[in-house]
């Protein structure tokens, strides 16, 4: 069975802060997806990355970078000078790899809010 | 692309009644999910479908709950006879076919509903 472990439930930065969400996950798959995503405010799922078991280089996109390590299960996020709009849930979520039939059913964790203020 | 389009966005409905939540997916996803959120559980899988065609459906609660999707554009999440415990945002999403390695899932707004 799959899980994802996201044990921080509530963190709160002033902006420009940096700050770094967990996240854990659990898989008999010796290959599997990874991925997160945003739930702002106003609710809808944003998807931000996803990222392939394969590849453990790390990504930048502006302020947001991910590093996966796969030694220790996890693929953290971390949001550089943050800002008041990055407030929001953030979700990791896991699928299985190509070959697994489950390529597409995701399983998320639990979810980080954020709060960043002035 | 409008993207993944759900109606309606709110329902309020009397328990006992039946409810129909709608979706049409991302044009050329060949995967459809519809997914509940609660407070209590968080997102969970209801049921997905592949080319129209219905593949895992063990997160169904139960028999009050069905989904179809009768063609590549529209599916639809029906609950007879509701209940307040059915209360939750129910999500659909849709993604690209996985062999092309771009599983990613895009979500709708959603649908509150909420059952009195």
């Amino acid at each position: 069975a799959q899980k994802v472990t996201q044990a921080q439930t509530e963190i709160s930065v002033v902006e420009k802060e940096d700050v770094t969400l967990d996240c854990v996950y659990e898989t008999r798959d010796t290959t599997y997806y990874l991925f997160w995503y945003k739930q702002p405010p106003s609710g809808e799922l944003v998807f931000l990355i996803r990222r392939n078991s394969f590849d453990e280089q790390n990504e930048i996109s502006g302020r947001y970078s991910w590093n996966f390590q796969k030694s220790t299960s996890s693929f953290n996020f971390t949001i550089t000078a943050s800002q008041v709009v990055d407030s929001a849930v953030y979700f990791c979520a896991l699928s299985g790899g190509l070959n697994t039939g489950t390529a597409s059913k995701l399983t998320f964790g639990t979810g980080t809010r954020l709060q960043v203020t002035l | 692309d409008a993207g993944v389009i759900q109606s309606p966005r709110h329902e309020v409905t009397e328990m006992g009644q039946e409810v129909t939540l709608r979706c049409k997916p991302i044009s050329g996803h060949d995967y459809l999910f519809w997914y509940r959120q609660t407070m209590m559980r968080g997102l969970e899988l209801l049921i997905y479908f592949n080319n129209n065609v219905p593949i895992d459906d063990s997160g169904m609660p139960e028999d009050r709950f069905s989904a179809k999707m009768p063609n590549a554009s529209f599916s639809t999440l029906k609950i007879q006879p509701s209940e307040p415990r059915d209360s939750a945002v129910y999500f659909c999403a849709s993604s690209l076919v996985a062999g092309q390695g771009r599983t990613e899932a895009f979500f709708g707004q959603g649908t509150r509903l909420t059952v009195v």
